[in-house]
C-alpha cells in the first residue's frame, strides 16, 4: 500500500482481556518495527522484524507481549491479560532492508485504552 | 546504551519568531540523526536527517546540523508559523539498527 496501515485506530478493552493490534507495512519494506508512545513519554522501542524473524525483541516489557509477522508483510502485536499500564498509542513503522538511514515510515497508530 | 536528550516543552512562540529545539545524543560510534514531527491527530513524519558529522539536514524551512564535537543536532527555524505547531522528536540510529527517540518537545505557535 501507499503507507503503513494500522488497525484498529482505537481500542478500548477491559483489564484482563487479550488484544491484537495489526500492522500492514509498505509493500516491499522488509524491516518492521513496533513502538509504544505513552502519555508524557517518548517513543519506546518494542520489537524489530527483518522479514519474518525478530532479531531484536529486547523492548517487549513482559511475557504478556508477543508479536509475529507472516509472509514478510503483516505483523500482529498481541497483549495478553491487559493491564491499565498498557494503555498507550502503539506505533508501527517499516523501512527498506539495509536502508534504515532513509528513516522509517510510521503508521498512524492504535490508541489502546485499558479500563 | 544509546540515548537522546531533548529540551522539555512546551515551547510557546509568536508567529515569525525564531525557533531552537535542543537535542543531544550519546552513542557508540557515529549514528545517523533525525527529526520527526507529529502534527495534532496525525502520525509521525520524517522532517529531516543527517547521516554524518557536519551534514546539515533541511526541510520546510527547518534545519539541523550534525555536530560531532558537541554530540548535538539542534533543530532551528528562522520564522515559525501557526501551522508548525506540533510535537518534535529527535532520534538517533546507531549500530543497534533501531531508532532511539527523545521524549519529544511540544511547540505551540500563537498568531
Amino acid at each position: 500500500g501507499a503507507g503503513v496501515s494500522q488497525s484498529p485506530s482505537n481500542k478500548v478493552t477491559e483489564k484482563g482481556k487479550d488484544v491484537e493490534l495489526r500492522c500492514d507495512p509498505i509493500s516491499g519494506h522488509t524491516a518492521l518495527y513496533w513502538y509504544r508512545q505513552s502519555l508524557g513519554q517518548g517513543l519506546e522501542f518494542l520489537i524489530y522484524f527483518q522479514g519474518n524473524s525478530a532479531p531484536d525483541k529486547s523492548g517487549l516489557p513482559s511475557d504478556r507481549f508477543s508479536a509475529e509477522r507472516t509472509g514478510g508483510s503483516v505483523s500482529t502485536l498481541t497483549i495478553q491479560r491487559t493491564q491499565q499500564e498498557d494503555s498507550a498509542v502503539y506505533l508501527c513503522a517499516s523501512s527498506l532492508e539495509g536502508r534504515p538511514n532513509y528513516g522509517y515510515t510510521f503508521g498512524s497508530g492504535t490508541r489502546l485504552t485499558v479500563v | 546504551g544509546d540515548s537522546v536528550t531533548q529540551m522539555e516543552g512546551p515551547v510557546t512562540l509568536s508567529e515569525e519568531a525564531f525557533l531552537t529545539i535542543n537535542c543531544t545524543y550519546t552513542a557508540t560510534g557515529y549514528p545517523s540523526l533525525f527529526w520527526y514531527v507529529q502534527y495534532p491527530g496525525e502520525g509521525l513524519q520524517l522532517l529531516l536527517k543527517a547521516t554524518k558529522a557536519d551534514d546539515k539536514g533541511s526541510n520546510k524551512g527547518f534545519e539541523a546540523t550534525y555536530r560531532k564535537e558537541t554530540t548535538s543536532f539542534h533543530l532551528e527555524k528562522g520564522s515559525v508559523q501557526v501551522s508548525d505547531s506540533a510535537v518534535y522528536f529527535c532520534a538517533s540510529l546507531g549500530a543497534t539498527n533501531k531508532l532511539i527517540f527523545g521524549t519529544g518537545t511540544l511547540l505551540a505557535v500563537q498568531p
